[in-house]
């Protein structure tokens, strides 16, 4: 079995600000790592993907997610938060042969 | 350009017709997926077909069905027995035939609503 949890429906920051999603997931297997964004109307983009290398995952748009399995989180951040970031954000987890979970997303609204 | 491509992007229907949604993809990816998505839900599995003409149920498949005659087609149709099927559909694909390994390319997505 395997879930993800989402904490914050809704998160806010001031243009310029760190921002910081938080994700938990649980699986009885190894896990697979996504995070996804979405903007209005349309389909979900891959931001990164934590596949058992490095624990920390760079990705596009100068987001970045660290793996800790100790905590089972799997949080995105983004060192200076820009206008264009506004989106509703996903994680999701897969244990390889299972099908991915995802979790209910965060909309994060970026104040100028 | 590569992608996938859903059609139509909006969809109106009345109560007690089937609808059926176009999801078509030149990315020669042997996995694709339809997804449903409502608000404050996320995205929840309804159909996934790894190979041409074979496909398994997902999470959510009452009220639906597929087809996967061509690796690169996967229609959903609607049925009217979906008791609520007013939602945002997602047709998704992979690289990889074991599901859930890969990345998931997403279509724009097609807004059913019924009236």
């Amino acid at each position: 079995a395997q879930s993800v949890t989402q904490l914050g429906s809704h998160v806010s920051v001031s243009e310029g600000a760190l921002v910081l999603l938080r994700c938990n997931y649980s699986s009885s297997v190894p896990p697979y790592l996504f995070w996804y964004v979405q903007y209005p109307n349309q389909g979900l983009q891959l931001l990164l993907k934590y596949t058992s290398a490095a624990t920390l995952v760079k990705g596009i748009n100068g987001f970045e997610a660290e793996f800790k399995k100790s905590e089972t989180s799997f949080h995105l951040t983004k060192p200076s938060a820009h206008m264009s970031d506004a989106a509703e954000y996903f994680c999701a987890v897969s244990g390889g042969y299972q099908k991915v979970t995802f979790g209910t997303g965060t909309k994060l609204q970026v104040i100028p | 350009d590569g992608g996938i491509t859903q059609s139509p992007k909006y969809l109106f229907r009345k109560e007690g017709q089937n609808v059926t949604l176009s999801c078509e993809q030149n990315l020669n990816h042997d996995a694709m997926y339809w997804y449903r998505q409502d608000p404050g839900q996320g995205l929840r599995l309804i159909y996934y077909s790894q190979i041409v003409n074979d496909f398994q149920k997902g999470d959510i498949a009452e009220g639906y069905s597929v087809s996967r005659e061509k690796k690169e087609s996967f229609p959903l149709t609607v049925t009217s027995a979906q008791k609520n099927p007013t939602a945002f559909y997602l047709c998704a694909s992979s690289t990889q035939g074991r599901v859930g390994t890969g990345e998931l390319f997403f279509g724009e997505g097609s807004r059913l609503t019924v009236l």
